[in-house]
Order: structure tokens, then C-alpha cells, then sequence
């Protein structure tokens, strides 16, 4: 069974642009939630998603948005980035949202 | 919310000993607590996982303790090899993957040979 897929693995923006970073869950997982990793703030929840439905959301700006399709692909998009959005941005999927995830490659954003 | 708090943040042991990664959490309701390890560059993979009810778990050579009362839980690995080397992470969380896991700041183990 695969995995959970990133898409794009590596990027770079500029300050202002935005990104739209992609997942595909593990098949049959139905739940997906997004991470922001840093060194200096380590491992952040930022939303999750399931059935199409934002469930929970962490404590990040309203630049961070995310949607989940039908077929249970998520992505999340960052508008007018700063250079404080540098950060590994990881997915994770779980069958119907719970305890267990499981994460993603993830994505490395740099802004310049 | 929750507050998870992570000790040490660095753990250098010979090859063959033990070690042992401390968290302790804020919020009473926190029922799940999964450990994850990261090697450089990779993603963090699950390596053991304690339910509330629940106060020891065993896996090979890693086992996690969890004492409620106290609200902490601890990662205990035994006769420590090279390819231990990595970042660990704990977390917690009262509500599953759907109010998102809230994690520790991580502890580097190094394993000297």
C-alpha cells in the first residue's frame, strides 16, 4: 500500500507570492492534516480534513488555508508568504480521523 | 490547549546502554500519546503509541511508560545501535488526528560508538 505523497518535494518563493502544496493520503484513509516544522517552533498543527470538511484548525493565520477533495487529496495554500513560512510543511492521513497518522515526505518551502 | 514539554533536548549514550526521553503534558483530557522518530532529512515515522488506559507498552527494544496521575510519559530504549541516531518526538492529544497532535520540541539521541 502506498504511502502518503507530497507534492512538491522542494520549492522556493519569493515574499508576497503564494504556494499551493498537494497530498495524496494513504488509500482508504478518509482524514488528512497538515504540519508546519521548524527548528525554532518544531512540529505545529496547522488544520485537518475530512470528507471535505475542515475539522479543526491550529493557531496560525488566515494565510494558511487548505481544502480536501472527493476522492480525499488535500491541499493547502499560503498567500503573500513571508520569510517566516520557510519551513518543512508535512501531511499526514488517518482512517476516519483517528489516534494514528501517518506522515508524509513532505514539502520544504523556502522564502526568499 | 495543550503543552507538551520535552527533556533533554540532546542525549548522547555509548552503544549497548539505555535511554530514556521524558514528556510531560498539561492537559488532564490527553488520552493518546505516540512517539515518532526523524532521521535527518526524513519524515517522522511512528515508533510506539500509549492509550490512556493504559500504563506500559513494549515493542522489541522500546517501550514507553505513562503515569497519569503525574501526567507524564517516558520512551525507553534498551541496548542502543547506531541506526538509533535520530530526532524524537513526543506527542499528545484528547482528541485523535482530528484536533491535531501536539508535539514536543524534540530530543536528538546520539549514539556514541
Amino acid at each position: 500500500k502506498a504511502g502518503v505523497t507530497q507534492t512538491p518535494r522542494y520549492l522556493i518563493k519569493t515574499r508576497g507570492q503564494q504556494v499551493t502544496l498537494s497530498c495524496s493520503p494513504i488509500s482508504g484513509h478518509r482524514s488528512v492534516s497538515w504540519y508546519q516544522q521548524t527548528p525554532g517552533q518544531g512540529l505545529q498543527f496547522l488544520f485537518e480534513y475530512f470528507s471535505e470538511t475542515q475539522r479543526n484548525k491550529g493557531n496560525f493565520p488566515g494565510r494558511f488555508s487548505g481544502r480536501q477533495f472527493s476522492n480525499s487529496r488535500s491541499e493547502m495554500n499560503v498567500s503573500t508568504l513571508e520569510l517566516g513560512d520557510s519551513a518543512l510543511y508535512l501531511c499526514a492521513s488517518s482512517s476516519d480521523g483517528g489516534n494514528t497518522i501517518y506522515f508524509g515526505e513532505g514539502s520544504w518551502l523556502t522564502v526568499v | 490547549g495543550e503543552n507538551v514539554e520535552q527533556h533533554p533536548s540532546t542525549l548522547s549514550v555509548q552503544e549497548g546502554d539505555s535511554a530514556v526521553i521524558k514528556c510531560t503534558y498539561s492537559d488532564s483530557a490527553s488520552n493518546y500519546f505516540p512517539w515518532y522518530k526523524q532521521e535527518l532529512g526524513k519524515r517522522p515515522q511512528l515508533i510506539i503509541d500509549i492509550r490512556s488506559n493504559v500504563g506500559e507498552k513494549k515493542d522489541q527494544r522500546i517501550a514507553v511508560t505513562l503515569n497519569k496521575t503525574a501526567k507524564h510519559f517516558s520512551l525507553h530504549i534498551t541496548e542502543t545501535q547506531p541506526e538509533d541516531s535520530a530526532v524524537y518526538f513526543c506527542a499528545a492529544t484528547s482528541g485523535g488526528g482530528a484536533d491535531g497532535l501536539t508535539f514536543g520540541k524534540g530530543t536528538h539521541l546520539i549514539i556514541q560508538p
